[in-house]
């Protein structure tokens, strides 16, 4: 079965400071990713998704992601961070299961 | 906001009570998901509704029962649950079910079982 590992759990970071989450699934076929953040108190938003084409993704926010196939990776970056960027980042795979498969998530705090 | 509305926000039920969490979505959606959120742990797929229909159900335990009267509102029975049931419980909704789409959330229901 399809799984998703964010190997960093927690991540503290000053401002202006640069960021990689990374993510891996497990399962080698077609697949579709998605990077979701969760600002505190407030629901879970898409920022930013991959379903085929270049393999570098821009999202909202100044981030982007970048599908590695033979790694099975798709990694979130910003090259500067934010205090508002604080909040809580999930990687998620939807396979040919259909299912949107999620990671356990990485806590990201960001200080001034 | 979302397009996807969920109720209660916060709840707090016995083990021999029943109650249900209630989320409406106006995207004209046609699949809707309900997921448990826990500390430390992946977010979890319960239930997948397409078309009102249940395709999915992810060996969740019986006290959980799902209803989709319509594809706009999707329901989540809950009766004799259990503390390890304390969680954050999210509706989601895409356009529909399958790969290519992409799903949006609601604010959950955090509920606590005493």
């Amino acid at each position: 079965a399809q799984s998703v590992s964010q190997h960093n759990h927690h991540v503290i970071l000053s401002e202006a400071a640069s960021l990689e989450l990374g993510c891996n699934y497990s399962y080698g076929g077609t697949v579709n990713l998605f990077w979701y953040v969760q600002y505190p108190g407030q629901h879970l938003q898409l920022l930013l998704k991959y379903f085929s084409g270049d393999p570098l993704v821009k999202g909202i926010k100044g981030f982007e992601a970048e599908f590695i196939k033979s790694k099975f990776s798709f990694n979130l970056r910003k090259p500067s961070v934010q205090w508002s960027d604080t909040a809580e980042y999930f990687c998620a795979v939807n396979d040919d299961t259909d299912k949107l498969i999620f990671g356990t998530g990485t806590r990201l705090q960001v200080f001034p | 906001e979302t397009g996807v509305t969920q109720t209660p926000r916060h709840l707090v039920m016995g083990m021999t009570n029943k109650k249900s969490l209630k989320c409406e979505q106006h995207l004209g959606h046609n699949a809707m998901y309900w997921y448990k959120q826990s500390a430390k742990k992946p977010l979890e797929l319960m239930f997948v509704y397409s078309l009102e229909e249940r395709v999915e159900n992810n060996s969740v335990p019986s006290r959980f029962s799902p209803e989709c009267p319509n594809s706009s509102h999707l329901f989540l029975h809950l009766h004799t649950l259990q503390p390890e049931d304390s969680a954050l419980y999210l509706c989601a909704s895409s356009q529909e079910f399958g790969q290519n789409t992409e799903a949006f959330f609601g604010q959950g229901t955090r509920l606590t079982v005493v």
